[in-house]
């Protein structure tokens, strides 16, 4: 198995552009994670979905932030217009739900840099 | 709310020591313990994990961790740590019921010595 497969790696851009970040979870998994880890707050859930459906989107910090989850093998989390202070690392991950625990497998993350 | 915390931002120690690196929760509800790896430029992986049954868990590399419910702790140890060890521990906590959602700790930084 691949594993969790996320793009960019590594994302540098300019402030008011828009970043869309790329996710793929593990083949049957029915849960999808994104994750924000910075020096400051540490690893914060941001947006969890079940089924490609949003579950809890408590964690997404602006309206600048949007997740889409259009079918069970893909995944986007977009900003725009992006800022500095979005500069961190999104890390993506994928979990199936079994005997009442689900174990995450997280993706290499995208290593966002906003100028 | 469940949260965890980690008072250990980082900890140094030579090669072929003993590491115990902590980790506290709270929680009103029955949850669950898991300990992740983070290697540099890698994302994280489970090391090992407390579902029920046996305090002591034991996971990869060598790590085992003991799960003490009146203390609320959750406290990782390694008998004699490895170069490669040298990485990012983080302990997260999770309801045992009605939640996909895992609390995650902010680390404790491991740099093992030569």
């Amino acid at each position: 198995d691949a594993g969790v497969i996320q793009s960019p790696r590594h994302e540098v851009t300019e402030m008011g552009q828009e970043v869309t970040l790329r996710c793929k979870p593990i083949s049957g998994h029915n849960s999808l994670f994104w994750y924000r880890q910075t020096m400051m707050r540490g690893l914060e859930l941001l947006i969890y979905f079940n089924n490609n459906v949003p579950i809890d989107d408590s964690g997404m910090p602006e309206d600048r932030f949007s997740a889409k989850m259009p079918n069970a093998s893909f995944s986007t989390l977009k900003i725009q217009p992006s800022e500095p202070r979005d500069s961190a690392v999104y890390f993506c991950a994928s979990s199936i739900l079994a005997g009442g625990y689900n174990e995450q497998f997280f993706g290499p993350g995208t290593r966002l840099t906003v100028l | 709310a469940q949260s965890v915390t980690q008072l250990d931002s980082q900890v140094p120690v030579f090669e072929e020591a003993p590491v115990e690196l902590r980790c506290n929760y709270s929680s009103s509800v029955s949850v669950y313990l898991f300990w992740y790896v983070q290697y540099p430029n890698q994302g994280l992986q489970l090391l090992l994990k407390y579902l029920s049954g046996s305090t002591l868990v034991k996971g990869i590399n060598g790590f085992e961790a003991e799960f003490n419910k009146s203390q609320t702790s959750f406290h990782l140890r390694k008998p004699s740590v490895h170069i490669s060890d040298t990485a990012e521990y983080f302990c997260a906590v999770k309801k045992s019921s009605g939640t996909y959602k895992y609390i995650f700790g902010t680390g404790t930084r491991l740099k093992v010595l030569a």
